[in-house]
Formats: C-alpha cells, structure tokens, sequence
C-alpha cells in the first residue's frame, strides 16, 4: 500500500535554533518527491522537489535530502524564523498512473 | 499575476444544501486540481483536470460531489445536498505542466466550508 508518513506530527522550537522534519514513503515505483509549506489560513507553497537521482536540494535556509533505498527523506531548517511556523507536507509521487500520495504534515512552531 | 482565485473565502450553509465552489487558475495553467482538506484527514486530492478534461476523479467521495471545467479559466466543485461531515477547506490548485501530477502545483487560498 502506498503510504506517505511524516514526524513528528508536531514540534517546537526556540526562534534561531535548527531543526529536521522527517518523511517516510513506501510509494513504489518512486517518481519523485515534494515539500511544501502551509501558512495558517493559506493554501501550500512549493519548497523543493527531488527526483530519483537527487540526494539534496536547498532553498535559502531550507534543504530537503531523500535516500531513495530506505525511502525517506527529510527537510532540515537552519536558523528558524517565527515566519518559519508552518504546516509542512511530504508528497510523494508514483512514476505511474495519475496519483500522487500527501502525509499528514508536520506542525512546526517557531517561539521568540 | 494573482495567482489561483477562489470564491467564497468562507461558505457557511445549512445541512442539504447546494453549494458551489468556484476557481480561477493562473492563466496559461493546463491542469487544475480540486482538494479537501481536514484536520484528520489532511489533504486529499478529489479530482484533476487537464486541459479542461476531467482525468482522474477517484477521489471524489460522493455522487453528491461533481466538478466541471467548461473552459481554461474556470472551475467550480459542487456539492448537492451538502452535509455537516463535508465540513472542510477546499481548494483548487493549477499546474503549469499538463499530464504529469508531479509538477509544481500552485493553490488558491482555499475555501473554508461549514455545514450546519
């Protein structure tokens, strides 16, 4: 069954401190996989994306890794931000069929 | 540009219902897509079009539930007769690439939908 888990399912954090948000996917045949941001009251924004062969793409203070052998891939924030207090989804797409599979999202929150 | 418009920004009805919601893509855009989103289930996809043909609706839960894309410019998501467990915040996304489901996605602001 493809299935896409995200954790911790919450989180907080002190404003400049780091922190890595997890995804774990059993979506086969893999195509590639999404990261997006979800602001309170707004739709998600697109953070990165990797395909197959990507093992780490950044976006400023943002940088997602995936291991596509243990199917799993991670979203590290360094120095966070109040403006970094998020929902954070995982979307995993098959390279077949017309699908593609969300986690349930990590609620970050950054505190002053 | 203004990126993906919906309307309502909230809709708030009474239990059996008829409700329309309506999306505006990003011009230029070749595939839109309708979600629900809650608390328990997070995102889900219900039904995506590419240039204005409906391609995959497995995730509409319902018969109550229909969408039409009548051109590249707009959309609407219906429910009839709405019930309280539809409850939720819908929304619409375009895509600039057509076909593919793994290409960026841009979304509207969502509606939030409260069934009494």
């Amino acid at each position: 069954k493809n299935q896409v888990e995200q954790s911790p399912q919450s989180l907080i954090i002190l404003e400049g401190k780091n922190c890595t948000l997890q995804c774990n996917y059993t979506v086969s045949p893999f195509s590639n996989l999404r990261w997006y941001k979800q602001d309170t009251g707004r739709g998600p924004v697109s953070l990165t994306i990797m395909t197959f062969s990507e093992n780490t793409k950044s976006n400023g203070r943002y940088t997602a890794t995936l291991d596509a052998d243990t199917k799993q891939s991670s979203l590290h924030i360094t120095a966070s931000q109040l403006s970094d207090s998020a929902s954070y989804i995982c979307v995993v797409s098959p390279n077949t069929g017309n699908q593609f599979y969300f986690g349930t999202g990590t609620s970050l929150t950054v505190i002053p | 540009d203004a990126g993906v418009i919906q309307s309502p920004r909230h809709e708030v009805t009474e239990m059996g219902q008829e409700v329309t919601l309506r999306c505006k893509p990003i011009s230029g855009h070749n595939s839109l897509f309708w979600y629900r989103q809650t608390m328990m289930r997070g995102l889900e996809l219900l039904i995506y079009f590419n240039n204005n043909v409906p391609i995959d609706d497995s995730g509409m839960p319902e018969d109550r539930f229909s969408a039409k894309m009548p051109n590249a410019s707009f959309s609407t998501l219906k429910i009839q007769p709405s019930e309280p467990r539809d409850s939720a915040v819908y929304f619409c996304a375009s895509s600039p690439v057509g076909g593919g489901v793994g290409n960026e996605q841009f979304f509207g602001p969502g509606t939030r939908l409260t069934v009494l």
